[in-house]
């Protein structure tokens, strides 16, 4: 029953590669979104889609596509893969977003992703 | 940048309260103060939220202040389980959604 799961756990790969990462949420969420936690642990947003429509987009390299094929579904596709691509890829998922902004974020555990 | 400061780590006895302070002296008036926490290699867990009246939940207290520019995560009851990163975060509607540090809570036996 978890409530945002994300696939793979682990994902190694080379340079250049092309690679996915998947992401579904059973919480009935109309908002979902993909975080980077780099080697300092800061969490930064990256994109956000409300209602399979991308409404956060924060200066991310455009070999990141992410693709939302229904609400409860968003992958990132990541092209050319690239050193500093090394991180660990959190999906998140809310109720609701407007102003005030007060849903909770629910995240899933990750997936480390090691460029070699 | 998150616009919030914590201290980068703290520690606190098994069994005593943890008090976790942050500082967001910018926060307009209709943004929400969260608190989460990350356990070593699991995802961020949310923990709680105010605006502006103090809050309890089963997980934690949240004091805020009167002029809101800074908060208080309390853990009434550390345990070596609460040890952790918990990060503070203001809530903006399509807004900045970044977080900062955080401060890496030790609890000792």
């Amino acid at each position: 029953d978890t409530a945002v799961s994300q696939t793979p756990k682990y994902l190694v790969t080379q340079m250049g590669n092309d690679k996915s990462i998947k992401c579904e949420q059973n919480l009935g969420h109309d908002t979902m979104y993909w975080y980077k936690q780099d080697s300092k642990k800061f969490l930064k947003i990256m994109f956000s889609y409300n209602n399979k429509e991308l409404i956060i987009n924060e200066t991310v390299p455009n070999r990141f596509s992410p693709k939302s094929p229904d609400k409860a579904h968003l992958n990132l596709h990541i092209n050319s893969l690239e050193l500093g691509d090394s991180a660990v890829y959190f999906c998140a998922s809310s109720p609701s977003q407007g102003a005030p902004y007060n849903s909770p974020l629910h995240f899933g555990n990750g997936t480390r992703l090691t460029v070699t | 940048d998150a616009k919030t400061t914590q201290p980068p780590s703290m520690d606190c006895a098994e069994g005593r309260a943890a008090n976790l302070p942050c500082n967001h002296s910018t926060i307009s008036g209709n943004e929400y103060v969260y608190w989460y926490r990350q356990i070593h290699s699991q995802g961020p867990q949310y923990i709680i939220h105010g605006l502006k009246n103090n809050e309890t939940n089963e997980m934690a207290s949240l004091i805020i202040t009167e002029d809101r520019k800074s908060s208080t995560l309390i853990l009434p009851h550390a345990t070596l389980r609460d040890t952790a990163v918990y990060y503070c975060r203001r809530g903006s509607s399509y807004g900045k959604l970044t977080f900062g540090q955080g401060t890496i809570l030790t609890v000792h036996p």
